[in-house]
Parts: C-alpha cells; structure tokens; sequence
C-alpha cells in the first residue's frame, strides 16, 4: 500500500491567500484525521471524519478553517484567508475505526505564510 | 480534561546505554495507548497500542509498558539509529480522537 498521500509538501503564500491542501487516505480505512503541528503547541488535531463524515471539529481554530471530505479517498483543508500564524506542519492520517484504532500519518505539508 | 505529560523532554545518550522514556495520562476510560516514532521532516510512525495495564509490547530494541496511570518506553543498548523524536498519545473510549505528549526527543552518540 502506498500510504498516506498528502500534497503539497511545501507550500508558501502571502498573507490573505488562499491554501488547500489534500489528503489521500489508505484505501479501505474509514476514518480520517488532520493534525497541526508547531514547536510551541506539539500535535493538535483539527477535525476529523468517519464514513466521510465530520465528526468532532472542535479542534479547528477559527471560520477561516474549513475540511471536506467529499468521497472515501479524498480530503481537503482550505485556510482562506491565511495568516502568519497558521505557518505550521499538517498532518493527515487515517485508520480503521472499529478495528485496531491505530492511526497511520502522512508526510506531512509544511506550510508558511509570510 | 484527558491529558498526556511525557519526561523527559530531551535525553541523550551513548550507544548502548539503556533508558526509560516516561508517558504520565489521565483519561476519562482508557481505549488505548499508542507510541509513534517522529524522525525530523517526517510524519510519525506507528510504533506499538497499549490497552490494560499490566500489557508489554516489544519491537526490537523497544519495549513498552502500561500501568493505569502512565506508560513506559524501554530503550535497551540504543543505537544512532534510535534517534528521533517518541510520542505518546491516549484514546478514550467513547471517541476516536488521540491526544498527543509533547514528546521526548532522544539523541544516541556512538
């Protein structure tokens, strides 16, 4: 399997643009996580979905945060507008909820917004 | 509130010197707990699930352990290769969310 497929891995824009960045899960997991990683606030999750499903978004900071999820294998983040302090990792991961639990990550899209 | 400490936040040590990495937690009905791997620029790799206390899991140079309140990750005759960053995160049972430690970042000179 190929694992967890995250695009870009780098990605730098001004400030007020907008950002997407996409997730491709393993095939036949159910759930799907994304995650904002910084030095100061470690790994935090932003929202996550099962069966496509958002299902707890308490994570994600503010309206300028939004996640779809519109089939099995795809997932989008989009910050419109993006600010200096959103410049962080992002990380997506998947896993089988209902099985083993475990969560698989992806590599990850460093992003930073001048 | 769940919550996960991990001790320390650094350490460093010599090839083949053994250490404990120590993962403290509170939450509300314990599911699971989970170590993952971090190399730098990398997204974290899965290492072992932990479910009751009293559970050991081993992967090579690692063991973990679980009590009802914390979690331990041996490290025995550690080489350069075992550094990186070791997370631990806990899962309660009425949610699929992980709450991740900030991590203890490990350094092993020959």
């Amino acid at each position: 399997d190929a694992g967890v497929i995250q695009s870009p891995r780098h990605e730098v824009t001004e400030m007020g643009q907008e950002v997407t960045l996409r997730c491709k899960p393993i095939s036949g997991h159910n759930s799907l996580f994304w995650y904002r990683q910084t030095m100061m606030r470690g790994l935090e999750l932003l929202i996550y979905f099962n069966n496509n499903v958002p299902i707890d978004d308490s994570g994600m900071p503010e309206d300028r945060f939004s996640a779809k999820m519109p089939n099995a294998s795809f997932s989008t983040l989009k910050i419109q507008p993006s600010e200096p302090r959103d410049s962080a990792v992002y990380f997506c991961a998947s896993s089988l909820v209902g099985a083993n639990y475990e969560q698989y990550f992806g590599p990850g899209t460093r992003l930073t917004v001048t | 509130e769940d919550q996960v400490t991990q001790s320390p936040e650094a350490l460093r040590l010599q090839e083949g010197e053994s250490s404990s990495l120590n993962c403290s937690y509170t939450v509300s009905g314990l599911r699971g707990l989970f170590w993952y791997r971090q190399d730098p620029g990398k997204g974290p790799e899965f290492l072992f699930t932990l479910y009751s206390a009293g559970e050991e899991k081993e992967k090579e140079r690692l063991k973990a352990t679980l009590t009802k309140k914390e979690s331990f990750l041996h490290i025995t005759a550690p080489k350069p290769e075992d550094s990186a960053t070791y997370l631990c995160a806990v899962q309660a049972r009425n949610t699929d969310k992980l709450i991740f430690g900030t991590g203890t970042r490990l350094q092993v000179f020959p």
